[in-house]
């Protein structure tokens, strides 16, 4: 199976909304809504911030929120603060019943 | 609330086999019929996900690891373990533990850093 596909930067200023793409294919993204996103800081452990596509854990700010169209999801966040600067991995259940991540997205907030 | 807790070899000579152990706090790990993971990270690099324990007692794991993999529960311990055998240098890693709820990896342990050097 291969890595999900992911911008490997992306940047925006405090109080603008920026987007992470992530795309796959018919049998991960594609096949169903088992899409979720993590936050990583650095010397730290993932944080689930998005399952099913869009849904936030309890806890998680509104301002993170996330959509699929085909076999692509995106993650946006609006508002940005400062804290939120850290790297973001999408993953997908897949048709084979594995997990597939992608490759990470480092966001340095301006 | 649920806590988990990684250990086991820090170093690990090639060809030998990982043992590590995942203690599982704050709650029993036969309430709420969860599944098990583990998912692992090369230093600077991403997230791998290796393979998941279902709440049936049947194992999944990352194709790529081909067979190298036990992942198992005693439930009795609450722990999750993980044995990868025949490791090589590309095994070096931040080896996580999580529980599988909505199809997503909602608690994470802290993780433990895995070396596989002669």
């Amino acid at each position: 199976q291969s890595a999900l596909t992911q911008p490997a930067s992306v940047s925006g200023s405090p109080g603008q909304s920026i987007t992470i793409s992530c795309t796959g294919t018919s049998s991960d993204i594609g096949g169903d809504n088992y899409v979720s996103w993590y936050q990583q800081h650095p010397g730290e452990a993932p944080k689930l911030m998005i399952y099913f596509v869009s849904y936030r854990p309890s806890g998680v700010s509104n301002r993170f929120s996330g959509s699929k169209s085909g076999n692509t999801a995106s993650l946006t966040i609006s508002g940005l603060l400062a804290a939120d600067e850290a790297d973001y991995y999408c993953s997908s259940y897949t048709t084979s019943n594995t997990w597939v991540f992608g490759g990470g997205t480092k966001l340095t907030v301006l | 609330q649920l806590q988990l807790q990684e250990s086991g070899s820090g170093l690990v000579k090639p060809s030998q086999t990982l043992s590590l152990t995942c203690a599982v706090s704050g709650d029993s790990m036969s309430s709420g019929g969860y599944s098990w993971s583990w998912i692992r990270q090369p230093p600077g690099k991403g997230l791998e996900w290796i393979g998941y324990f279902y709440q049936s007692g049947s194992t999944f794991h990352n194709p790529s690891l081909k067979s190298r993999v036990n992942i198992s529960v005693d439930r009795s311990k609450n722990q999750i373990s993980l044995r990868l055998s025949s490791v090589t240098a590309a095994d070096t890693a931040v080896y996580y533990c999580a529980r599988v709820s909505n199809d997503s990896f909602d608690i994470w342990g802290r993780g433990t850093m895995v070396t596989v050097s002669s």
